[in-house]
């Protein structure tokens, strides 16, 4: 199994500007979790998915973040507009069983935006 | 917010010399988990203890947990460069997990 996998790697863009991630979960795990993890505020849980359906979006920093995940094997996290507060790592992870139990996750987004 | 406080923050040693890690949560869990991150990884799962679990081993891998004192050790024995990483515990609280603030350990070869 190739793990999470997660795109891009790296995105650096300008203030006010569209930013989609993007995530392909392990094959036959039915829940996503989107974190964004930075020095100051460590790792943070922004939205949960159980059967491509958002459970849990309390983590959503304000209405600039949205998430969807159209199907079992992918999902994307979009600001829009993007501000430099913005900039940092965001990781993907799934798990088989529900969202106490063991997550997998990706190598996550290095998000730049200046 | 964050339940799991890691202590200590930073800790380097030896190979071959144990690390000892510690966590300690606030509210009541049904589990507890480790996890390892590499610079500029992600975070992968090491091991697993439940709430009625006191003790659990996995290779050179021992964790603890005192739910009375809502605390857990881990502990590294026979420690390699290549466990160099950050170390976070994180609680299962009603169904979320909530992740600590993590230990930076160097092993220095």
């Amino acid at each position: 199994d190739a793990g999470v996998i997660q795109s891009p790697r790296h995105e650096v863009t300008e203030m006010g500007q569209e930013v989609t991630l993007r995530c392909k979960p392990i094959s036959g795990h039915n829940s996503l979790f989107w974190y964004r993890q930075t020095m100051m505020r460590g790792l943070e849980l922004l939205i949960y998915f159980n059967n491509n359906v958002p459970i849990d979006d309390s983590g959503m920093p304000e209405d600039r973040f949205s998430a969807k995940m159209p199907n079992a094997s992918f999902s994307t996290l979009k600001i829009q507009p993007s501000e430099p507060r913005d900039s940092a790592v965001y990781f993907c992870a799934s798990s088989g069983r529900d969202r106490g139990y063991e997550q997998y996750f990706g190598p996550g987004t290095r998000l730049t935006v200046t | 917010s964050q339940q799991g406080e890691e202590d200590p923050q930073a800790l380097s040693i030896q190979e071959g010399e144990n690390a000892t890690m510690n966590c300690s949560y606030k509210t009541s869990i049904n589990n507890l988990q480790w996890y390892r991150q590499n610079s500029g990884r992600g975070l992968v799962h090491l091991i697993l203890i439940r709430s009625n679990e006191r003790e659990k081993h996995s290779g050179r891998l021992r964790v603890t947990l005192d739910t009375s004192k809502k605390s857990s050790s881990l502990l590294i024995t026979a420690s390699r460069a290549a466990d160099t990483a950050s170390y976070f515990c994180a609680t299962d609280t009603f169904g979320e997990l909530i992740f600590g603030t993590g230990t930076r350990l160097q092993v220095f070869p």
